[in-house]
Protein backbone atom coordinates (compact mmCIF):
# COMPACT_ATOMS: atom_id res chain seq x y z
CA UNK A 1 0.00 0.00 0.00
CA UNK A 2 1.18 3.41 -1.21
CA UNK A 3 2.04 5.77 1.70
CA UNK A 4 3.13 9.34 2.07
CA UNK A 5 3.93 9.70 6.06
CA UNK A 6 3.78 13.10 7.93
CA UNK A 7 6.10 13.29 10.67
CA UNK A 8 4.08 14.75 13.34
CA UNK A 9 -0.17 14.87 13.71
CA UNK A 10 0.18 17.49 15.78
CA UNK A 11 2.03 20.25 16.84
CA UNK A 12 2.18 23.46 19.10
CA UNK A 13 4.80 25.66 18.68
CA UNK A 14 5.58 29.26 20.17
CA UNK A 15 5.86 32.39 18.15
CA UNK A 16 9.90 32.68 16.60
CA UNK A 17 10.59 28.87 16.99
CA UNK A 18 12.27 27.28 13.78
CA UNK A 19 9.66 24.13 13.21
CA UNK A 20 10.55 21.72 10.75
CA UNK A 21 7.82 19.63 9.13
CA UNK A 22 8.99 16.21 8.03
CA UNK A 23 7.62 13.81 5.20
CA UNK A 24 8.55 10.55 3.65
CA UNK A 25 6.94 8.72 0.46
CA UNK A 26 7.99 5.14 -0.35
CA UNK A 27 6.89 4.74 -3.92
CA UNK A 28 10.04 6.59 -5.62
CA UNK A 29 8.12 9.93 -6.69
CA UNK A 30 9.81 12.31 -8.52
CA UNK A 31 7.19 15.17 -7.47
CA UNK A 32 6.51 16.02 -4.15
CA UNK A 33 4.43 19.00 -2.59
CA UNK A 34 3.68 20.80 0.64
CA UNK A 35 0.43 22.88 0.89
CA UNK A 36 -1.37 24.46 3.69
CA UNK A 37 -5.33 23.97 4.08
CA UNK A 38 -7.34 26.64 5.82
CA UNK A 39 -10.88 27.01 6.52
CA UNK A 40 -12.38 28.78 3.10
CA UNK A 41 -9.11 28.92 1.65
CA UNK A 42 -8.73 25.27 0.49
CA UNK A 43 -5.03 24.27 -0.35
CA UNK A 44 -2.52 26.05 -0.97
CA UNK A 45 0.93 25.43 -2.39
CA UNK A 46 3.74 26.22 -0.47
CA UNK A 47 6.50 24.91 -2.38
CA UNK A 48 6.75 21.57 -4.42
CA UNK A 49 10.21 19.90 -5.95
CA UNK A 50 11.08 17.67 -8.57
CA UNK A 51 14.01 16.60 -7.80
CA UNK A 52 16.36 15.86 -5.48
CA UNK A 53 18.28 19.36 -4.43
CA UNK A 54 15.80 20.98 -6.55
CA UNK A 55 12.58 23.33 -5.50
CA UNK A 56 10.31 25.66 -6.76
CA UNK A 57 8.12 28.48 -4.75
CA UNK A 58 4.51 27.74 -5.00
CA UNK A 59 1.60 30.36 -4.47
CA UNK A 60 2.59 31.31 -0.88
CA UNK A 61 6.39 30.19 0.13
CA UNK A 62 6.70 33.75 2.49
CA UNK A 63 8.20 32.64 5.77
CA UNK A 64 8.73 28.97 4.13
CA UNK A 65 12.13 27.12 3.04
CA UNK A 66 11.88 23.78 2.22
CA UNK A 67 14.60 20.80 1.80
CA UNK A 68 15.04 17.85 -0.73
CA UNK A 69 17.91 15.60 0.32
CA UNK A 70 17.09 12.22 -0.49
CA UNK A 71 14.31 11.59 -3.31
CA UNK A 72 11.92 10.09 -0.61
CA UNK A 73 12.07 13.29 1.87
CA UNK A 74 10.41 16.61 1.60
CA UNK A 75 10.91 18.58 4.65
CA UNK A 76 8.97 21.76 5.57
CA UNK A 77 10.77 24.93 7.57
CA UNK A 78 9.44 27.65 8.97
CA UNK A 79 12.53 29.79 9.94
CA UNK A 80 10.55 31.80 12.25
CA UNK A 81 7.35 30.66 13.07
CA UNK A 82 4.76 33.43 13.54
CA UNK A 83 0.71 33.23 14.45
CA UNK A 84 -0.78 32.96 11.03
CA UNK A 85 1.07 30.14 9.87
CA UNK A 86 -1.20 28.46 12.19
CA UNK A 87 -2.85 25.87 9.86
CA UNK A 88 -3.21 22.29 8.62
CA UNK A 89 -0.08 21.58 6.08
CA UNK A 90 -0.38 18.72 4.09
CA UNK A 91 2.70 16.71 2.08
CA UNK A 92 1.68 15.21 -1.29
CA UNK A 93 3.75 13.64 -3.88
CA UNK A 94 3.14 11.95 -7.47
CA UNK A 95 4.57 10.73 -10.46
CA UNK A 96 6.91 12.97 -13.00
CA UNK A 97 5.28 12.16 -15.69
CA UNK A 98 2.00 13.79 -17.36
CA UNK A 99 -1.22 12.20 -17.37
CA UNK A 100 -0.24 10.94 -13.47
CA UNK A 101 -1.81 13.85 -11.77
CA UNK A 102 -2.85 11.92 -8.45
CA UNK A 103 -1.33 13.63 -5.74
CA UNK A 104 -0.91 11.22 -2.82
CA UNK A 105 -1.46 12.90 0.64
CA UNK A 106 -0.38 12.58 3.72
CA UNK A 107 -2.45 12.38 6.69
CA UNK A 108 -1.35 16.28 7.60
CA UNK A 109 0.14 18.06 10.36
CA UNK A 110 -2.25 20.35 11.99
CA UNK A 111 0.46 23.32 13.27
CA UNK A 112 -0.62 25.95 16.55
CA UNK A 113 1.57 28.75 16.81
CA UNK A 114 1.09 30.15 19.94
CA UNK B 1 -13.11 35.65 -8.98
CA UNK B 2 -11.58 32.67 -7.67
CA UNK B 3 -9.96 30.42 -10.18
CA UNK B 4 -12.06 27.75 -9.12
CA UNK B 5 -15.44 27.91 -7.21
CA UNK B 6 -17.66 25.57 -5.50
CA UNK B 7 -21.04 25.59 -3.34
CA UNK B 8 -19.46 25.39 0.47
CA UNK B 9 -23.23 23.89 1.22
CA UNK B 10 -23.29 21.93 4.00
CA UNK B 11 -25.96 19.68 1.53
CA UNK B 12 -27.37 16.82 4.29
CA UNK B 13 -29.07 14.71 1.81
CA UNK B 14 -31.39 11.78 3.23
CA UNK B 15 -29.60 7.98 2.69
CA UNK B 16 -30.88 6.36 -0.89
CA UNK B 17 -31.59 10.16 -2.76
CA UNK B 18 -29.53 11.33 -5.50
CA UNK B 19 -27.25 14.36 -5.55
CA UNK B 20 -25.45 16.33 -7.39
CA UNK B 21 -22.68 19.44 -7.19
CA UNK B 22 -21.17 21.71 -9.78
CA UNK B 23 -17.66 23.58 -9.82
CA UNK B 24 -16.78 26.27 -11.86
CA UNK B 25 -13.40 27.44 -13.29
CA UNK B 26 -12.28 30.87 -14.29
CA UNK B 27 -9.15 29.67 -16.63
CA UNK B 28 -10.53 28.77 -20.22
CA UNK B 29 -7.07 26.77 -21.03
CA UNK B 30 -8.35 24.34 -18.11
CA UNK B 31 -7.10 20.77 -19.53
CA UNK B 32 -7.43 18.48 -16.33
CA UNK B 33 -10.17 18.51 -14.40
CA UNK B 34 -10.49 16.03 -10.74
CA UNK B 35 -12.92 15.18 -7.72
CA UNK B 36 -11.15 14.43 -4.31
CA UNK B 37 -12.71 13.64 -1.50
CA UNK B 38 -11.75 14.37 1.48
CA UNK B 39 -13.14 12.60 5.27
CA UNK B 40 -13.21 15.02 8.28
CA UNK B 41 -9.50 15.21 9.76
CA UNK B 42 -8.06 13.24 7.18
CA UNK B 43 -5.87 13.51 3.91
CA UNK B 44 -7.66 14.00 0.23
CA UNK B 45 -8.06 11.12 -1.69
CA UNK B 46 -8.52 11.35 -5.77
CA UNK B 47 -11.93 10.02 -6.61
CA UNK B 48 -12.28 10.47 -9.74
CA UNK B 49 -10.67 12.25 -12.65
CA UNK B 50 -13.10 14.25 -15.44
CA UNK B 51 -13.20 13.21 -19.00
CA UNK B 52 -14.20 15.59 -21.85
CA UNK B 53 -17.41 12.73 -22.80
CA UNK B 54 -18.22 12.34 -18.65
CA UNK B 55 -17.23 9.18 -17.10
CA UNK B 56 -18.41 7.00 -14.33
CA UNK B 57 -17.61 5.19 -11.23
CA UNK B 58 -20.32 2.90 -9.76
CA UNK B 59 -22.73 5.37 -8.51
CA UNK B 60 -20.72 8.47 -9.41
CA UNK B 61 -20.99 10.35 -12.49
CA UNK B 62 -18.25 13.45 -13.48
CA UNK B 63 -19.24 15.60 -16.54
CA UNK B 64 -17.40 18.31 -17.85
CA UNK B 65 -19.23 21.61 -19.17
CA UNK B 66 -16.47 23.21 -21.33
CA UNK B 67 -18.61 26.00 -22.98
CA UNK B 68 -19.94 27.24 -19.49
CA UNK B 69 -16.76 26.01 -17.71
CA UNK B 70 -18.05 23.97 -14.95
CA UNK B 71 -17.56 20.23 -13.70
CA UNK B 72 -19.81 18.33 -11.94
CA UNK B 73 -20.43 15.85 -9.91
CA UNK B 74 -23.08 13.46 -9.20
CA UNK B 75 -23.95 10.56 -6.53
CA UNK B 76 -26.79 8.31 -6.96
CA UNK B 77 -28.11 6.22 -4.24
CA UNK B 78 -26.44 7.89 -1.63
CA UNK B 79 -24.84 6.21 1.25
CA UNK B 80 -23.63 7.43 4.74
CA UNK B 81 -20.34 6.15 3.96
CA UNK B 82 -20.69 9.02 1.03
CA UNK B 83 -20.57 11.84 3.66
CA UNK B 84 -17.57 13.67 3.31
CA UNK B 85 -15.93 16.85 1.56
CA UNK B 86 -16.24 17.27 -2.01
CA UNK B 87 -12.80 19.09 -3.62
CA UNK B 88 -13.05 20.01 -7.35
CA UNK B 89 -9.10 20.27 -8.62
CA UNK B 90 -8.48 21.93 -11.94
CA UNK B 91 -5.09 21.73 -13.54
CA UNK B 92 -4.76 24.66 -16.59
CA UNK B 93 -1.60 22.74 -17.84
CA UNK B 94 -1.90 19.56 -20.62
CA UNK B 95 -1.03 16.48 -19.32
CA UNK B 96 2.15 16.79 -20.37
CA UNK B 97 3.25 19.36 -17.70
CA UNK B 98 3.91 18.32 -14.36
CA UNK B 99 1.10 19.06 -11.48
CA UNK B 100 2.16 22.24 -9.48
CA UNK B 101 -0.62 24.20 -11.06
CA UNK B 102 -3.27 22.19 -9.32
CA UNK B 103 -5.95 24.45 -7.99
CA UNK B 104 -7.90 23.53 -5.42
CA UNK B 105 -11.37 24.73 -4.67
CA UNK B 106 -13.29 24.80 -1.53
CA UNK B 107 -14.34 21.90 -0.98
CA UNK B 108 -18.33 21.11 -1.20
CA UNK B 109 -19.68 19.35 2.66
CA UNK B 110 -22.04 16.58 2.01
CA UNK B 111 -23.89 14.70 5.08
CA UNK B 112 -26.15 12.01 4.37
CA UNK B 113 -28.64 11.82 6.59
CA UNK B 114 -29.96 8.22 7.73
Amino acid sequence: DVKVTQSSRYLVKRTGEKVFLECVQDMDHENMFWYRQDPGLGLRLIYFSYDVKMKEKGDIPEGYSVSREKKERFSLILESASTNQTSMYLCASSFLQGGNEKLFFGSGTQLSVL
Amino acid sequence: RKEVEQDPGPFNVPEGATVAFNCTYSNSASQSFFWYRQDCRKEPKLLMSVYSSGNEDGRFTAQLNRASQYISLLIRDSKLSDSATYLCVVNPLGSNFGNEKLTFGTGTRLTIIP
